[in-house]
């Protein structure tokens, strides 16, 4: 395993439709986060999990958004209802937990661009 | 107020110049502090980490940290055309990275 992979790469869907996302971290690392990213802005923190247990969430996570990491693994966000607002790069992050975090930052996937026509 | 405040740019320097980026952040509990490179389309890579004041040199990078003026900066020297880029300043306090906006960097042969 040599880093995060995300899928898909890419995701066009209408609006009003429900799409979800996979990340499979790096398998050593107990955290996940996710973060989404719109043009010309820096990520914006969405949740976290420390294996299966989601920590926490921001205030930009409406209703129609949730996450999960069933197993303390991979973790999927899926999006109900999409709105053209909700059209980004949504990017998942891997680290291990406490120092590890401060000192090393976190490992990125490649990211999934969500178009929502 | 920003969290994390960095100037967008473009921040156009030519080949071979020394590129300067700054940043500043507001929480003062803020315990790490991070550069990460964005090429176009892509996700975020990390190039620098520091914690303490004073600077960090890895290479042609070299990271400064100043708590006491909550401003962090990024120097790279001897520019290159590949390294036009964005990039993005994070802070690790609680238990998250916050990211500025990003300063995109354009190297001019």
């Amino acid at each position: 395993d040599t880093g995060v992979s995300q899928d898909p790469r890419h995701k066009i869907t209408k609006r009003g439709q429900n799409v979800t996302f996979r990340c499979d971290p790096i398998s050593e690392h107990n955290r996940l986060y996710w973060y989404r990213q719109t043009l010309g802005q820096g990520p914006e923190f969405l949740t976290y999990f420390q294996n299966e247990a989601q920590l926490e969430k921001s205030r930009l996570l409406s209703d129609r958004f949730s996450a999960e990491r069933p197993k303390g693994s991979f973790s999927t966000l899926e999006i109900q209802r999409t709105e053209q607002g909700d059209s980004a790069m949504y990017l998942c992050a891997s680290s291990l937990a406490g120092a590890w975090a401060t000192n090393y930052g976190y490992t990125f996937g490649s990211g999934t661009r969500l178009t929502v026509v | 107020q920003k969290e994390v405040e960095q100037n967008s740019g473009p921040l156009s320097v030519p080949e071979g110049a020394i590129a300067s980026l700054n940043c500043t952040y507001s929480d003062r509990g803020s315990q790490s502090f991070f550069w990460y490179r964005q090429y176009s389309g892509k996700s975020p890579e990390l190039i620098m980490s520091i914690y303490s004041n004073g600077d960090k040199e890895d290479g042609r990078f070299t990271a400064q940290l100043n708590k006491a003026s909550q401003y962090v900066s990024l120097l790279i020297r001897d520019s290159q055309p590949s390294d036009s880029a964005t990039y993005l300043c994070a802070v690790h306090a609680g238990n998250m990275l916050t990211f500025g906006g990003g300063t995109r960097l354009m190297v001019k042969p």
